[in-house]
């Protein structure tokens, strides 16, 4: 089956620009995952998605940071306007329905976002 | 609040060594619990997990890894390392109340010498 897709693979902007990365999931995958992964550091959880009914965004700056899933299938998470800080890697994930116990992630590639 | 610990930031071993690589974690419930590798270059991919049952789980590529529940720690394990080892692996934790919510740690850096 395909993985989960992501575009653009590398983006470089200036400060106080806008950027916005996109995320296609694994097909039949009800679950999407935006997370955040600075150098040196692990992933961190930006956002979930049920379908397209936010499930988890308490550590999205959402003063700066939005997302959505219009259709319950692509993704798009924005940034607007960027800073130094937000230099990292946006990795998207995916999973079928989480019963509990069953929550096994798929990630995609990622997108490099550097903030100059 | 919930977290993991990865104690070894950069691990370097010779071709043929064991691998024991350490993660603790801080939650007092049912957890699911995760080991993901990333390859250079590659996305990140899960090694082993261990939901429920026997405590020794077995993964891809020979490595395991074996819940302690009085310890709170999954530590990753493989008997004997190959070059193709070398890559970045996080462990990472899921709140059995919160089934899809998974918790990284800061990865350790496995860098195997031929």
């Amino acid at each position: 089956e395909a993985g989960v897709a992501q575009s653009p693979r590398y983006k470089i902007i200036e400060k106080r620009q806008s950027v916005a990365f996109w995320c296609n999931p694994i097909s039949g995958h009800a679950t999407l995952y935006w997370y955040q992964q600075i150098l040196g550091q692990g992933p961190k959880l930006l956002i979930q998605f049920q379908n397209n009914g936010v499930v988890d965004d308490s550590q999205l700056p959402k003063d700066r940071f939005s997302a959505e899933r219009l259709k319950g299938v692509d993704s798009t998470l924005k940034i607007q306007p960027a800073k130094l800080e937000d230099s990292a890697v946006y990795l998207c994930a995916s999973s079928s329905f989480p019963g509990a116990g069953d929550n096994e992630q798929f990630f995609g590639p990622g997108t490099r976002l550097t903030v100059l | 609040a919930q977290s993991v610990s990865q104690h070894n930031h950069h691990v370097i071993l010779s071709e043929a060594a064991s691998l024991e690589l350490g993660c603790n974690y801080s939650y007092g419930g049912t957890v699911n619990l995760f080991w993901y590798v990333q390859y250079p270059g590659q996305h990140l991919q899960l090694l082993l997990k261990y939901f429920s049952g026997d405590p020794l789980v077995k993964g891809i590529k020979g490595f395991e890894a074996e819940f302690i529940k009085s310890k709170f720690s999954f530590n990753l394990r493989k008997p004997s390392v190959q070059w193709s080892d070398t890559a970045e692996y996080f462990c990472a934790v899921s709140p059995y109340s919160s089934a899809s919510k998974i918790i990284f740690g800061s990865g350790t850096r496995l860098s195997i010498r031929p």
